[in-house]
């Protein structure tokens, strides 16, 4: 089955930076697209993120063009977000998703991060 | 960017209840609209893919209609797992939108 797990979430100062991990497992992980989506605490949901699965495809959302960057390695079947210049905006809960150039059809379990000093 | 706007932003409702959630895009959007179901400190599940379409395991109950701008996620009667927030999203052009939620109460 399907599975997604997040790891690397946390609490960071403005400005820090942090990567975010996702270990795939259940799938043919270079056959999908991949994503992450994201979550401020009571608000709605936000596309951070999507690279395809040969890496050679990416797409950043406005709100983190050029401070956050996806990458993916195939041979560990693993899903990455490096954060840096890290501000208030960006607390939320990141979720990894299967998909990104349709629907996300599987969704990890989510990891949080905290902007504060 | 297309903006989705979902109404209403909630709604309270019986079990058994027929339920109806309006999804409505900025631009028109062809059949790439998908409907998620979100419950408390969970992540979202899909339920709804391309309009009307059910995602494997999902019951019945559950569809989804429209094209073009106007979509509707139907629950044709509410069951107690169903008291959930429900977003849709277009995947017509990027960046990928999604509604603001539509959060299901129990009256």
């Amino acid at each position: 089955q399907v599975q997604l797990v997040e790891s690397g979430g946390g609490l960071v100062k403005p400005g820090g930076s942090l990567r975010l991990s996702c270990a795939a497992s259940g799938f043919t992980f270079t056959d999908y697209y991949m994503s992450w989506i994201r979550q401020a605490p009571g608000k709605g949901l936000e596309w951070v993120s999507y690279i395809s699965g040969s890496g050679r495809t990416i797409f950043y959302a406005d709100s983190v063009k050029g401070r956050f960057t996806i990458s993916r390695d195939n041979a560990k079947n693993s899903l990455s977000l490096q954060m840096d210049s890290l501000g208030a905006e960006d607390r939320a809960v990141y979720y990894c998703a299967r998909g990104g150039d349709d629907r996300a059809d599987y969704w990890g379990q989510g990891t949080l991060v905290i902007v504060s000093s | 960017d297309i903006q989705m706007t979902q109404s209403p932003s909630s709604l309270s409702a019986s079990v058994g209840d027929r339920v109806t959630i309006t999804c409505r895009a900025s631009q028109t959007i062809s059949s790439y609209l998908h409907w998620y179901q979100q419950k408390p400190g969970k992540a979202p599940q899909l339920l709804i893919y391309t309009a009307s379409n059910l995602q494997s395991g999902v019951p019945s109950r559950f569809s989804g209609s429209g094209s073009g701008t106007d979509f509707t996620l139907t629950i044709s009667s509410l069951q107690p797992e169903d008291f959930a927030t429900y977003h849709c999203q277009q995947s017509y052009s990027s960046p990928k939108t999604f509604g603001q939620g539509t959060k299901v109460e129990i009256k």
